[in-house]
């Protein structure tokens, strides 16, 4: 149990279109999701909390007219990032926490590799 | 603000060889703290959580272990394999942070036949 996935697993765009990731919890409903990069060789840096049916919560100095996150189900989470340019290739994780789960665990998806030409 | 860090960066072991990977954290009001596992561009694996109020966990051949008053936390792996090849991340959760993990840099561990 407790799978989350990810579409689509790695895209390349030209540079200035717009992409959309999608996050979804399979077996399990999650209210809260969360949206991390990792650059090569880095960390991940939590950049959005992502709660169902209310706006995203941000961490500071990430851009949310860039970053656009949607999360209108219980199972899903979407992270469009938009005008993408060269700096915007990362690796884009999502995770999600189970609602009936009362232990602070998070689910991580596979990752999503961005790359803008 | 919490800082966790991983050191070294990489490490290179022969097979078979019991090894201690290291974390450190600057706040240690967390609510956990956990181990995870990540293969070169995959996702990441959850290995080990540990409570504030624990000590320790184990998992197989994984034991973690949490000290708080000092900000530290050990992965111990007995009799490494070639499969524990990977990147291991350790994160923390502040208390009262709603979830949300700091994460560390990694630890890339190559384990030699």
């Amino acid at each position: 149990g407790a799978v989350v996935s990810q579409h689509p697993s790695r895209v390349i765009c030209k540079s200035g279109t717009s992409v959309k990731i999608e996050c979804r919890s399979l077996d399990f409903q999650a209210t809260t999701m969360f949206w991390y990069r990792q650059f090569p060789k880095q960390s991940l840096m939590l950049m959005a909390t992502s709660n169902e049916g209310s706006k995203a919560t941000y961490e500071q100095g990430v851009e949310k007219d860039k970053f656009l996150i949607n999360h209108a189900s219980l199972t899903l989470s979407t992270l469009t990032v938009t005008s993408a340019h060269p700096e915007d290739s990362s690796f884009y994780i999502c995770s999600a926490r189970d609602l009936w789960r009362i232990q602070e665990t998070q689910y991580f998806g596979p990752g999503t590799r961005l790359l803008v030409l | 603000k919490q800082e966790v860090t991983q050191i070294p960066a990489a490490l290179s072991v022969p097979e078979g060889e019991n090894l201690v990977l290291n974390c450190s954290f600057t706040d240690s009001a967390i609510y956990n703290l956990q181990w995870f596992r990540q293969d070169p561009g995959k996702g990441l694996t959850s290995l080990l959580l540990i409570q504030s109020s624990q000590r320790e966990q184990t998992s197989g051949r994984l034991n973690a272990s949490l000290d708080k008053s000092s900000g530290r936390s050990t992965l111990y792996i007995a009799a490494s394999q070639p499969g524990d090849s990977a990147t291991y991340l350790c994160a923390a959760t502040l208390t009262g942070a709603n979830s949300k993990l700091t994460f560390g840099k990694g630890i890339t561990l190559s384990v030699r036949p």
